[in-house]
């Protein structure tokens, strides 16, 4: 198994240009994550997902959006990308077990936004 | 915010020593995790701890929590060089929703 797998695991984007992360995982999970983790600030959530073509908003949803077509794959957008962005992206998955479960987390995605 | 907070932002030991880190949150939970990540990694979870449980042991790792005092603490015993990473809690409310603290970073000398 894979685990959870992100790509790309860099990019440098100019401000106003768009991009798309994709996450995907291999577990058959049905929540998926988008965090971004700034230094000092640990991660804070920014979309995630209950299942396929479920999305909601977390702490930071802001100028991302998401999609959620198939149960293993889980994107996040920019789509006119600004320097505040500039940050490590991380995707994690879990199962759907009620009140609490472990998540998986992937390698992560450095983002620069100059 | 309703992140939480950890203390030491970062700690430094000798291998074979223990290490402890804290853990504070603001509101009432369901469960409490910690993660550990390791430098350009992704997260890694170490174990997990319900509201009703007051104690857990993994291995080297001790986790405690008091509700009461809205804090958990992880000691990790006998420390390795390998155990040099950043330490997250993250709490759990609703679902499978968590908030993270913004870590503590540990370095075990060897």
């Amino acid at each position: 198994n894979a685990g959870v797998t992100q790509t790309p695991k860099f990019r440098v984007l100019k401000t106003g240009q768009s991009m798309t992360l994709l996450c995907a995982q291999d577990m058959n999970h049905e929540y998926m994550y988008w965090y971004r983790q700034d230094p000092g600030m640990g991660l804070r959530l920014i979309h995630y997902s209950v299942g396929e073509g479920t999305t909601a908003k977390g702490e930071v949803p802001d100028g991302y959006n998401v999609s959620r077509l198939k149960k293993q794959n889980f994107l996040l957008g920019l789509e006119s990308a600004a320097p505040s962005q500039t940050s490590v992206y991380f995707c994690a998955s879990s199962y759907l077990t009620g009140r609490m479960g472990e998540q998986y987390f992937g390698p992560g995605t450095r983002l620069t936004v100059t | 915010s309703q992140q939480g907070e950890e203390d030491p932002q970062a700690l430094s030991i000798q291998e074979g020593e223990n290490a402890t880190m804290n853990c504070s949150y603001k509101t009432s939970i369901n469960n409490l995790q910690w993660y550990r990540q390791n430098s350009g990694r992704g997260l890694v979870h170490l174990i997990l701890i319900r509201s009703n449980e007051r104690e857990k042991h993994s291995g080297r790792l001790r986790v405690t929590l008091d509700t009461s005092k809205k804090s958990s603490s992880l000691l990790i015993t006998a420390s390795r060089a390998a155990d040099t990473a950043s330490y997250f809690c993250a709490h759990s409310k609703y679902g499978n929703k968590l908030v993270f603290g913004a870590g503590t970073i540990l370095r075990v000398k060897s």
